[in-house]
């Protein structure tokens, strides 16, 4: 069974810090792995695909890479802004049986204060 | 474009009442759709899946079920609601294994 773990679990940093979010899974033999972002109450945003096939991902001051042999993802966020504040969850697509459902960690709480 | 629709936002239901959750994609045919709860302080459990109309897996055997009467509707119900039911639930899609997935903006319920 697949497990995912992101760390740490909540973080908080001052605004125009650059930080990274951690994500680490335990079966390597996934089709992709799906970075999202969650405001308080609301549903999830997606900000990355990654495939299983690709290193790295970029979009605006996002950056997230994948090392799929050792089962870590990061996510990298540049220059930090309070408009980040949200928890981010990490999630590994399967395919197969599981007909490409997603196994998601429990997300790390980010808080960016000015 | 592709936009999930999913309503309704909040709803508070006595136990032993009726549910039904619903989900719509609009802008492509033939998704891959999903149920998912969120409970408080836990991450985010896969209630069901559906490939097509009528195919509907579940993942974990429990008080409700789905129903996908149409391409890009998802229906999620309950006959009698318990207050292990209350959690914020999420209806997402996808166009195929290696594509994206998109989440709708979630039910709020609350069984009291």
């Amino acid at each position: 069974k697949q497990e995912v773990t992101q760390i740490p679990a909540a973080l908080s940093v001052p605004e125009g810090e650059n930080l990274v979010l951690n994500c680490s899974f335990t079966d390597s033999a996934i089709y992709n792995l799906q970075w999202f972002r969650q405001d308080p109450g609301k549903g999830l945003t997606s900000l990355l695909l990654i495939q299983s096939s690709q290193r790295e991902q970029t979009s605006g001051r996002l950056n997230a890479s994948l090392d799929k042999s050792s089962g870590r993802s990061t996510l990298y966020i540049a220059a930090s802004q309070p408009g980040d504040s949200a928890t981010y969850l990490c999630a590994v697509g399967k395919g197969g049986s599981t007909l490409g459902r997603l196994y998601f960690g429990r997300g790390t709480q980010l808080t960016v204060w000015p | 474009s592709q936009t999930i629709h999913q309503w309704p936002a909040t709803l508070v239901q006595p136990v032993g009442s009726p549910l039904s959750l619903e989900c719509t994609v609009e802008g492509t045919s033939n998704p891959n759709l999903y149920w998912y709860r969120q409970a408080a302080g836990r991450g985010l459990q896969l209630l069901f899946y559906s490939v097509g109309i009528g195919q509907i897996s579940s993942e974990v055997p429990q008080n409700l079920s789905a129903s996908r009467p149409q391409d890009r509707q998802f229906i999620l119900s309950s006959k009698k609601l318990l207050l292990s039911d209350s959690g914020f639930y999420l209806c997402a899609w996808r166009g195929g294994l290696n594509t994206e997935a998109f989440f709708g903006q979630g039910t709020r319920l609350t069984v009291v």
